[in-house]
């Protein structure tokens, strides 16, 4: 069975520090998309990163295959970054991690 | 912009009850797809779609059954539902390419008492 890793489960920061958030992968993958939920609240799209790095505004994901690993780096974090960070592996079933919870503090 | 509707957003029955969630998308996307979150468990994959008519099997389908009976609709019965069963659905969709974004609707809190 496909299994997807996250780490850390959660993470606490002060506004305007950097996060970086670890995903792993029990399989080789190309197909890497990272997604962002409020509590409750629906998932968003962030990212799709099949290999290398990809950089969308504040986020920057980072994909290595032969590593089997995906990390997504959250620079000058803000308030309204807070909540949960997934990762997935995107084939023609669609694998999750359990999450990575974060907190941005004033 | 894409959209992915479920309803209803809230749902209470008792065990056994019937249940149907409803998902329309209006992206003309072939995929569609169905999960729960669970608090520990993350998304899992209860049933999916390749397009009208067809239906696969997910991760955890015991007690589910599912069907899309138009490109736009699928939909999720609980034929005779369990406090197990008391979650956050989650219906996506996307298109037949795996790098396009994936859609997610705002999601059904089903509580079975």
């Amino acid at each position: 069975e496909q299994q997807v890793q996250q780490s850390p489960a959660s993470l606490v920061l002060q506004e305007a520090e950097n996060a970086e958030l670890q995903c792993s992968f029990s399989i080789f993958t190309n197909q890497v998309q990272w997604f962002y939920q409020r509590p409750g609240g629906r998932l968003v799209s962030l990212l799709y990163n099949p290999s290398g790095t990809k950089q969308s505004g504040r986020l920057t994901s980072t994909t290595v295959i032969k590593e089997r690993r995906s990390s997504l780096h959250i620079s000058s974090s803000q308030i309204t970054d807070s909540g949960t960070y997934l990762c997935a592996f995107m084939g023609y079933k669609l694998t999750f991690g359990t999450g990575t919870s974060l907190l941005v503090d004033p | 912009e894409a959209a992915v509707t479920q309803s209803p957003r809230n749902k209470v029955t008792v065990t056994g009850g019937n249940v149907t969630l409803s998902c329309r998308q209006t992206n003309s996307h072939n995929y569609m797809y169905w999960y729960r979150q669970d608090t520990g468990h993350g998304l899992r994959l209860i049933h999916y779609s390749y397009g009208a008519g067809n239906l696969q099997i997910g991760d955890v389908p015991d007690g589910y059954k599912a069907t899309r009976t138009t490109q736009e609709d699928f939909f999720l019965l609980l034929e005779l539902a369990s406090p197990s069963q008391t979650s956050l659905y989650f219906c996506a969709s996307r298109g037949r390419d795996s790098a396009e974004t994936l859609y997610f609707g705002s999601g059904t809190r089903l509580t079975v008492l």
